[in-house]
């Protein structure tokens, strides 16, 4: 079946402006992780949904992150005026439930902020 | 605040020799761990796991070996293949609470397979 996709593959945008990136996850994957990676950097935790449990909003690093998950599919990502330290790969993955279910990635969206 | 950490950036290892890859984690919370590789332009996928009852786990080529007591795990590939080329991530959880499955991921080694 599809995997994981995410939108757009990349974007552009100048400080300032805000963006939302999309992600479609694994169809009855309840849950569903954004990471990012930044330049020489690892994976780092975003934000996790799980069902209708209220997300896990730990890793998002300002008020300026959120993301929705809407009817338990769709996930969106939105940043408000964009700063250049925003600039990283977004990842989102899926999962089923449970500790040790395997999280399946899309293959990012690449922001650039100028 | 790196608690996941992959000390060499990158490893050459020639081809049908032994890879050994490194990682180290400091928070004694994490109770399961995970290696995922990734080639450019693709998100990570999933190689190999271990929970902390284990101390090796195995899958064909792939061998995780975990020393809690150091709070150390390495990834062994045997025989080392051209395809092996990517990058590695080794990632860990802490299962205190029963789905929290958020995964911390260390800074990634390149992995050169040479012919």
């Amino acid at each position: 079946g599809a995997g994981v996709s995410q939108s757009p593959s990349n974007k552009v945008t100048e400080k300032g402006k805000d963006v939302e990136l999309r992600c479609d996850p694994i169809s009855g994957h309840t849950a569903l992780y954004w990471y990012r990676q930044s330049l020489g950097q690892g994976l780092e935790f975003l934000i996790y949904f799980q069902g209708n449990s209220a997300p896990d909003k730990s890793g998002l690093p300002s008020d300026r992150f959120s993301a929705e998950r809407t009817g338990g599919s769709v996930s969106t990502l939105t940043i408000q005026r964009t700063q250049q330290e925003d600039s990283a790969v977004y990842l989102c993955a899926s999962s089923l439930w449970g500790r040790e279910e395997t999280q399946y990635f899309g293959p990012g969206t690449r922001l650039l902020v100028l | 605040d790196q608690q996941v950490k992959q000390n060499s950036p990158s490893l050459s290892v020639q081809e049908g020799r032994i890879s050994i890859l490194n990682c180290d984690y400091t928070n004694s919370m994490f109770d399961y761990f995970l290696w995922y590789k990734k080639y450019p332009a693709e998100g990570p996928t999933f190689l190999i796991s271990i929970s902390s009852i284990k101390d090796k786990n195995e899958d064909g080529r792939f061998t995780v070996f975990l020393n809690k007591s150091a709070k150390h795990l390495s990834l062994h590939i045997v025989p080392s293949q051209p395809g092996d080329s990517a990058v590695y991530f080794c990632a860990a959880s802490a299962g205190a609470n029963f789905g929290n499955e958020k995964l911390t991921f260390g800074t990634g080694t390149r992995l050169t397979i040479i012919p």
